[in-house]
């Protein structure tokens, strides 16, 4: 069976400090990735989505960046943490066109 | 461009009651529709999806849902609600094989459930 993994699952960060989340994926290959955003009373908002080694698409122009360094590892990164980057980042994986599942999430706090 | 409406961004029923969440969508093509639950700090849980078979879709936990083409609607329902189902839960909609899955999502409803 496949499992998504994400850590760490909480963390408080300064402004102005790097960040870096990863993500796994174990029991599929070739999944498509997403990580998503989820801000107080702001819904989901797709960051970023892949669909292979190397190949990252942008939704929001914005503080962050993301990279896949292999097939089932996604990452997600920025150089200087803004106050507005607080929230729960989700990671997700599919194959083409099916269903999303998802990890269970960090909860990111800027200070 | 596809878009998710989820009417009422709280709900709440007694335990026993009906549950209906509503949810509806815009799509330019024939769409993929799922409803996904999410407990307090935790990421979300896929609770049914409909991708053009049977319009009447059950899911887990005793939730089911409709595709209605005509209303655009795929409201959530669960005809006698517990405690265990207090959270909140998203609609969303893929352009089914167009556009590698990707899924806009609603707001998102917090269903509350009085004993």
């Amino acid at each position: 069976s496949q499992t998504i993994h994400q850590w760490p699952a909480t963390l408080v960060q300064p402004v102005g400090s790097p960040l870096s989340l990863e993500c796994t994926v174990e029991g599929t290959s070739n999944p498509n990735l997403y990580w998503y955003r989820q801000a107080a009373g702001r819904g989901l908002q797709l960051l970023f989505y892949s669909v292979g080694i190397g190949q990252i698409s942008s939704e929001v122009p914005q503080n962050l960046s993301a990279s896949r360094p292999q097939d089932r590892q996604f990452i997600l990164s920025s150089k200087k943490l803004l106050l507005s980057d607080s929230g729960f980042y989700l990671c997700a994986w599919s194959l083409i066109t099916d269903t999303q599942y998802f990890g269970p999430g960090t909860r990111l706090t800027v200070l | 461009a596809q878009s998710v409406t989820q009417l009422g961004s709280h709900v709440s029923v007694s335990e026993g009651a009906l549950v209906l969440l509503r949810c509806n969508y815009s799509s330019s093509v024939p769409p993929y529709l799922f409803w996904y639950v999410q407990y307090p700090n935790q990421g979300l849980q896929l609770l049914l999806k409909y991708t053009s078979a049977a319009t009447l879709v059950k899911g887990i936990n005793g939730f089911e849902a409709e595709f209605k083409k005509s209303e655009t609607s795929f409201h959530l329902t669960k005809p006698s609600a517990h405690m265990s189902d207090a959270a909140e839960y998203f609609c969303a909609v893929s352009e089914g094989g167009t556009s590698y899955g990707k899924l806009t999502f609603g707001q998102g409803t917090i269903l509350t459930v009085h004993p």
